[in-house]
This record gives structure tokens, C-alpha cells and sequence, in this order.
């Protein structure tokens, strides 16, 4: 069975400072999705970033970006020039490949991080 | 374009009762899925719809069932509520059509409490 493990329950950073969050997960597919979603206080699950398993290059958005290492089954999330609108929950999260017209979402436990002013 | 929107965000049950938590999907997506994310955990996968049929489920008791409309929403229903069923309930819509770039948008949840 897929998992996903976020090690670090909670994180601080600096603002204007860069974080990393990590993650690794446990698959046997080849063909699969990583995703980074953050969970403000207002409960709405936001897209942080996202990586497809058949490309190499790391993604990037802005001031997010990722390191995946396929071999090792680590994904972590690099947040720089953090800001505090950046506080919140982060899930990474594993999507099952699309079969049969069907997949689902795997979570980690998440990390909450804080923003220090 | 509204979002994926869920009622309602807060609910109060009685263990024993029944509820009814409701989805409406992100302009453009026909496929729901439905997770319950306790309180400081990740969401867990309950099932998901598409085309009015239950196409997967994850680990959970025949208390938890759904329905799609053929306008694509969806409900939840849980049967004999119990303490433990308190939780976030997050609606997810995507569309198939987009194949392999498929991905979820959330709505902000429904928070059961079950007392």
C-alpha cells in the first residue's frame, strides 16, 4: 500500500528566510503524482505545487519549488523569502495513478509551519 | 467561477443519528471525492463518484455511503454516528477530461461534531 510521511510536525522560519519541509513516500508505481497543499485556518486546501513522476526537472512556482528524488521516494518543499501568509498546515499528498477512470489522494500527517515577523 | 462548494460548514450531531453533508463541484468537473480529515491529521479517502457510481473506496464502514447527481453534485451520508466519526469532511472535484493532468480542487469542508 502507497504512504506518505512528513517527519516534521512543526517548523519555524524567519521571515524573509528559506524553509524546507519534508517528505517521503512508499510506492510501487512508476506513474504517479506528488503534490504540496496548504491548509490555512480557513480550512480551504490550497495547490501548492505539484511534480509528475516521469519528469526529472524539480517543479517550481514562484517562491516554492520542490526536490524530488525518485530513487530515494523523497519529496521535499522549499519555500524561500518566506512570508507570513505562508503560515499554515502543508500536506504532501500522493496521487494514485489514473486507472480504470479513477484515483485518489494519499496525505501525509502534515507540518505545521509558523512565520516569525 | 465558484468553487467547489460544501454544506454545511458546521454540523452538531448525537451519536446515533444520521447526516447529510452536501458537495457541489468546481464549474466544468464531474468526478467527486469525499475525505475525512480528523483534527491534526491528514485527509483519509472515503470513496469517490463519477457518472452517478461509487468508482473507489477507501477503508471505511458501510455507515459511510454516497450519491451523484446527474448535475454532478454529491452527498455524504453517515448512518449511526459515533464519537469518532467528528471530523473535517472535504469535498474534492476534478474532471477526467483533462487525462493525465488531472488534479483535485477542495472545498472548505464541513466540520461534524458528533456529541
Amino acid at each position: 500500500a502507497q504512504t506518505v510521511t512528513q517527519s516534521q510536525p512543526e517548523m519555524s522560519v524567519q521571515e524573509a528566510e528559506t524553509v524546507t519541509l519534508s517528505c517521503t513516500y512508499d510506492t510501487s508505481e512508476s506513474d504517479y503524482y506528488l503534490f504540496w497543499y496548504k491548509q490555512p485556518p480557513s480550512r480551504q486546501m490550497i495547490l501548492v505545487i505539484r511534480q509528475e513522476a516521469y519528469k526529472q526537472q524539480n517543479a517550481t512556482e514562484n517562491r516554492f519549488s520542490v526536490n524530488f528524488q525518485k530513487a530515494a521516494k523523497s519529496f521535499s518543499l522549499k519555500i524561500s523569502d518566506s512570508q507570513l501568509g505562508d503560515a499554515a498546515m502543508y500536506f504532501c499528498a500522493y496521487r494514485t495513478p489514473y486507472t480504470s477512470g479513477t484515483y485518489k489522494y494519499i496525505f501525509g500527517t502534515g507540518t505545521r509551519l509558523k512565520v516569525l515577523a | 467561477d465558484a468553487g467547489v462548494t460544501q454544506s454545511p460548514t458546521h454540523l452538531i450531531k448525537t451519536r446515533g443519528q444520521q447526516v447529510t453533508l452536501r458537495c457541489s463541484p468546481k464549474s466544468g468537473h464531474d468526478t467527486v471525492s469525499w475525505y475525512q480529515q480528523a483534527l491534526g491529521q491528514g485527509p483519509q479517502f472515503i470513496f469517490q463518484y463519477y457518472e452517478e457510481e461509487e468508482r473507489q473506496r477507501g477503508n471505511f464502514p458501510d455507515r459511510f455511503s454516497g450519491h451523484q447527481f446527474p448535475n454532478y453534485s454529491s452527498e455524504l451520508n453517515v448512518n449511526a454516528l459515533l464519537l469518532g466519526d467528528s471530523a473535517l469532511y472535504l469535498c474534492a472535484s476534478s474532471s477526467p477530461w483533462t487525462g493525465r493532468n488531472t488534479e483535485a480542487f477542495f472545498g472548505q469542508g464541513t466540520r461534524l461534531t458528533v456529541v
